[in-house]
């Protein structure tokens, strides 16, 4: 996914706090986007920073620094629902398109 | 009813058809774009379009074709389609429109095209 790096599965148990971190090759970036995405459906966007700190959404919280190109989407007060893969995304100062990285399958146990 | 939607959802075809897949939307965007997801991979950017005479390659345009209709309509076409073309395809829209809100330019997904190269 052109230098996008996140965790290929993670498992927390229901109720419980998740951190899913990404990485970002920083040249060209305009924002950062997470996604989610249920088993067999379109992603749907959950959150978006451009400016470096915390974006906060419900139990949902997105996190930001430009220098580092690093982002973590934090999740609390886990539900059985939010068992998803979570889709961390670049968009490009060039041709303004998004660059996906290859997902983070998040398993929620009760 | 969905704001982009896509058809055929699911196609089984053999190796050298011609395939169109075809994205529409009610939501006045002047973006569209299509993916294709593969396990592991996430979603590569296969072609996108800003305005209706403007098209665009992405990282995998190769063996792709599109056609931007109208504003409203994105279709898809593999002139021959090979195994390797498997996979599930998305389309989606977004705006460069700062009317109103603030737009953070996010994308909106089609429920998706699940097609199968024999």
């Amino acid at each position: 996914g052109q230098n996008i790096d996140q965790p290929t599965e993670m498992t927390a148990t229901e109720g419980a706090i998740v951190q899913i971190n990404c990485t970002y090759q920083t040249s060209g970036f305009n924002g950062l986007f997470w996604y989610q995405q249920h088993a067999g459906e379109a992603p749907t966007f959950l959150s978006y920073n451009v400016l470096d700190g915390l974006e906060e959404k419900g139990r949902f919280s997105s996190f930001l620094s430009r220098s580092k190109g690093y982002s973590y989407l934090l999740l609390k007060e886990l539900q059985m629902k939010d068992s998803a893969s979570y889709l961390c995304a670049r968009k490009r100062n060039y041709g303004q398109n998004f660059v996906f990285g290859p997902g983070t399958r998040l398993s929620v146990l009760p | 009813d969905a704001d982009v939607t896509q058809t055929p959802r699911n196609r089984i075809t053999k190796t050298g058809k011609r395939i169109m897949l075809e994205c529409s939307q009610t939501k006045g965007h002047d973006r569209m774009y299509w993916y294709r997801q593969d396990p592991g991979l996430g979603l590569r950017l296969i072609y996108y379009s800003f305005d209706v005479k403007d098209i665009n390659k992405g990282e995998i345009s190769d063996g792709y074709s599109v056609s931007r209709q109208a504003q409203a309509k994105f279709s898809l076409s593999l002139e021959s389609a090979i195994p390797n073309q498997t996979a599930l395809y998305f389309c989606a829209t977004s705006t460069s429109s700062n009317v109103g809100q603030a737009n953070t330019g996010e994308l909106f997904f089609g429920e998706g095209s699940r097609l199968t190269v024999l």
